[in-house]
């Protein structure tokens, strides 16, 4: 079953503003990541955040996690149009071996 | 050097018709996954093999069959293909530190 649900499902923005994805999951997890999918392309991972993590910083992203509530948000900086993709998180739940995906969010950074 | 590669990267075929995908990766993981993305982008994990053997088998028809001859290998065969199995077609693999490597997608469809 789906794991990770991400809110909003589309979001546009211009060049240079700030875009923030949410991340909803049901169960405990060890760890939540981020992954990037350009059009056409596989899924690239882009940041990782363990279950006693809170926040955590890569570049331009900035991903926080609240456990309590079983969610997590991804923060893309100064947003250029090269970060047009569609994100989505995933979780692995008790099982390494088993990681989840949502739907994803598709941003559309406009130049 | 491409770390997970699958083939064939297109393919169309009739309703009916029996087709392999096949994956390999150079990466050196124990765990590789096959993902079903449909058109609404929704990544769904099929199966999950660590090390040659079956962990996760989600609900597929079984008219889908893994075949880990290796584990840097893992095909997937389809059977009686019928037209809801088109789809993008991911095979991925899983590092050390939980992150997932996925290859290119393989678009699938059935007439």
């Amino acid at each position: 079953s789906q794991q990770g649900e991400e809110d909003p499902q589309a979001l546009s923005i211009q060049e240079g503003e700030n875009a923030t994805m949410n991340c909803s999951y049901k169960t405990s997890i060890n760890n939540l990541q981020w992954y990037r999918q350009n059009s056409g392309r596989g899924l690239v991972h882009l940041i990782l955040i363990r279950s006693n993590e809170r926040e955590k910083h890569s570049g331009r992203l900035r991903v926080t996690l609240d456990t309590s509530k079983k969610s997590s948000s991804l923060l893309i900086t100064a947003s250029r149009a090269a970060d047009t993709a569609s994100y989505f998180c995933a979780t692995d739940g008790d099982n390494n071996n088993d990681m989840r995906f949502g739907a994803g969010t598709r941003l559309t950074v406009k130049p | 050097d491409t770390a997970v590669s699958q083939t064939p990267k297109y393919l169309v075929t009739q309703m009916g018709n029996d087709k392999s995908i096949k994956c390999e990766q150079n990466l050196g993981h124990d765990t590789m996954y096959w993902y079903k993305q449909d058109s609404k982008k929704f990544l769904k994990i099929m199966f999950s093999y660590n090390n040659k053997e079956l962990i996760i088998n989600e609900t597929v028809p079984n008219r889908f069959s893994p075949k880990s001859p290796d584990k840097a290998h893992l095909n997937l065969h389809i059977n009686s293909l019928e037209l809801g199995d088109s789809a993008v077609y991911f095979c991925a693999s899983g590092g050390a530190l939980d992150t997932i490597y996925f290859g290119e997608g393989s678009w699938l469809t059935v007439v």
